[in-house]
This record gives C-alpha cells, structure tokens and sequence, in this order.
C-alpha cells in the first residue's frame, strides 16, 4: 500500500498567515491525489482534486500543487474558517490511502 | 439537493454483525462509484471499501477484508456496508462518499456519518 506521509501533524497561525501543509507518497502517483478539510462533528470536505484543482464554492486563497511523490497544500492569508484538520487522500490506487491529518490550530 | 443519508449505526458486541446504509438523492445514483472511510474516535480518516457505479467490482482495505462487503442497490439509491465478525477497533463513525465525476476519483459528496460502537 502507498504510505502518505503528511507534515505537520499540526501547527499554530494567526488570521492573516500563509500556512503549507505537505503531503509525501512513498511512489509516484502522477497528479492523483486530494486534500479535506475537516471540522470537529463534521464530514470531510473536499478542497483541492487532481493535486491542483480548486472544488466548486472553495475560496481562492486556498490552492495545491505538485506531482508524483510530492504535494502542498497553501493557504494565502488564513481566515478563522479556515482552522480544521486537513487530510490528504490518493486516489491513484487501491488500498487508498490517506496522510496522518495535520491540524490547524489558532495561535 | 445532492444528499447522501448513512443510518444503521449503534452499538454492537464483538464478534457480531451490522448493516450500515447509505441512501442518496438528488443526482443520477447510478452513475457514480461509491466508497466508505472511516474515522474511529479521535483518529484519522481510514478508507474502508469501494464499489463501482454498476457493482461490478469491489476493493477493501486488508482490515476489513473478508469481514465486510458492500453492495449497492440502484432501484433504491442506496449504498451498504454489511459488517460481520465486528472487532473493537472496528468502532468509528462511517462516512459513505462519492467518486467526483472527472474529478480523478476524488470524493466530493459525503454523507454526515453513523457511529458504530463494538463493545461488550
């Protein structure tokens, strides 16, 4: 199964920061991957598909890139919807697998 | 509105079994390929399984293999989870999701969750 190593486990920022989250396959799964956000009590909600690709109704100062074994997930100028758990997901085979999660905590 | 329900959910002892569903409405039921992820308490998301749009195939994940299956039913848009031999660490709450379409198999549509408690 392909390891998804995300980092950090969690973090602190102010509204108004630029927060990276990563996210490393342990193989090359070409653009086939996806980042969730989610909130305490609440289903995951999908941000950013195809590594890049921003979900309808997502606001634009969230975005992601990457491809192959490396991925990030950027945040320009945090908002206090913003604080959550974050996952990534690949989606290029089975088992599919998700990263540890990092949470974005207010500092 | 595009809505999938999951009930079934409660508590259970180990050993025994448990059918969790997930009914959806307002897109094309049958079009889609639907997964269940998993998300025991205070822990991480955890994929479960995943059936194509026509039921055609399955995958599961090697912690559930051999115990659970899913099946779908597209007369009735609705998605199960029938889960046997439940062990204590099978106790999370259970999301069903859909596969985006041209969304290169991300999951834009969840359910809001059941819990499932495996306890003696």
């Amino acid at each position: 199964a392909i390891q998804m190593t995300q980092s950090p486990s969690s973090l602190s920022a102010s509204v108004g920061d630029r927060v990276t989250i990563t996210c490393r396959a342990s193989q090359g799964i070409r653009s086939d991957l996806g980042w969730y956000q989610q909130k305490p009590g609440e289903a995951p909600k999908l941000l950013i598909y195809a590594a890049s690709n921003l979900q309808s109704g997502v606001p634009s100062r969230i975005s992601g890139s990457g491809s192959g074994t490396d991925f990030t997930l950027t945040i320009s100028g945090l908002q206090p919807e913003d604080f959550a758990t974050y996952y990534c997901l690949q989606d290029y085979n089975y088992p599919r697998t998700f990263g540890q999660g990092t949470k974005v905590e207010i500092k | 509105q595009v809505q999938l329900v999951e009930s079934g959910g409660g508590v259970v002892q180990p050993g025994r079994s448990l059918r969790l569903s997930c009914a959806a409405s307002g897109f094309i039921f049958r079009s889609f390929t639907m997964h269940w992820v998993r998300q025991a308490p205070g822990k991480g998301l955890e994929w479960v399984a995943v059936i194509l749009f026509d039921g055609s195939n399955e995958n599961y994940a090697d912690s559930v293999k051999g115990r659970f299956t899913i099946s779908r039913d597209n007369s009735k848009n609705t998605l199960y989870l029938q889960m046997n031999s439940l062990r204590a660490e099978d106790t999370a709450v259970y999301y069903c999701a859909r596969v985006m379409i041209g969304g290169h198999g991300a999951f834009d549509i969840w359910g809001q969750g059941t819990m499932v408690t495996v306890s003696s």
